[in-house]
């Protein structure tokens, strides 16, 4: 089955400091890779995506790192904040076979 | 516009009994998938309706079942529950079929089955 590898499990960062997880996928069929995030009692929600056209994409504070010939793409939080504190999931999606996997999520603590 | 509304918010169910969960998605998604997530754990994903027919469904036993009606809501029905089936279970909409556009979840139904 194919697998999207998320890393690590969990990740604690100081208030201020740069948040990165990690993900690797197997399938180049792949076409779409976002990000979610999710607050305890709450859904995922969208938080960034990137096409594997582009290496990077950033909003705000938040930088999706593509790397297509690795097979491995990595959300960086800069200034991480304590709302920020949450799980995040990637996952990848090849649409035109119907097909997303999610990563099996971080956990993230930002300490004050 | 309102967002992917569940319901009931919590659910306790007694081992054997059987629990229905209700979804009704984003106004003009047609496509609405399940997903089961256990406690710390993550997203597994349970089924996919799409126009009113199951599209695809996860590694779950066939006591996990669903329908889509003809407003594009959504119902879950576990049948026999189990212990194990404690979770939070997460409905998600999109426009048809876009798996490459954003899903919108709603908050989930906390199933606890004692």
């Amino acid at each position: 089955q194919q697998q999207v590898k998320q890393s690590p499990q969990s990740l604690i960062v100081q208030k201020g400091g740069i948040s990165i997880i990690n993900c690797a996928y197997e399938n180049t069929a792949f076409d779409y890779f976002p990000w979610y995030q999710q607050f305890p009692g709450k859904g995922p929600a969208l938080l960034i995506a990137i096409r594997p056209d582009v290496s990077e994409k950033k909003e705000g504070r938040f930088t999706i790192s593509f790397n297509k010939s690795a097979k491995q793409f990595s959300l960086h939080i800069m200034d991480s904040q304590p709302g920020d504190s949450a799980t995040y999931f990637c996952a990848a999606v090849s649409d035109s076979n119907y097909q997303l996997i999610w990563g099996a999520g971080t956990k993230l603590i930002i300490k004050p | 516009e309102a967002g992917v509304t569940q319901s009931p918010t919590h659910l306790i169910k007694t081992r054997g009994q059987q629990a229905t969960l209700r979804c009704s998605p984003i106004s003009g998604h047609t496509s609405v998938y399940w997903y089961q997530q256990a406690l710390g754990l993550g997203l597994q994903f349970l089924l996919w309706y799409d126009e009113g027919e199951e599209r695809n469904r996860g590694n779950f036993p066939p006591r996990f079942s669903g329908r889509q009606f003809p407003n594009y809501s959504s119902e879950l029905n576990v049948n026999a529950l189990e212990l194990e089936d404690s979770a939070l279970y997460l409905c998600a909409s999109s426009l048809r079929g876009q798996l490459n556009s954003p899903l919108h979840f709603g908050n989930g139904t906390r199933l606890t089955v004692t």
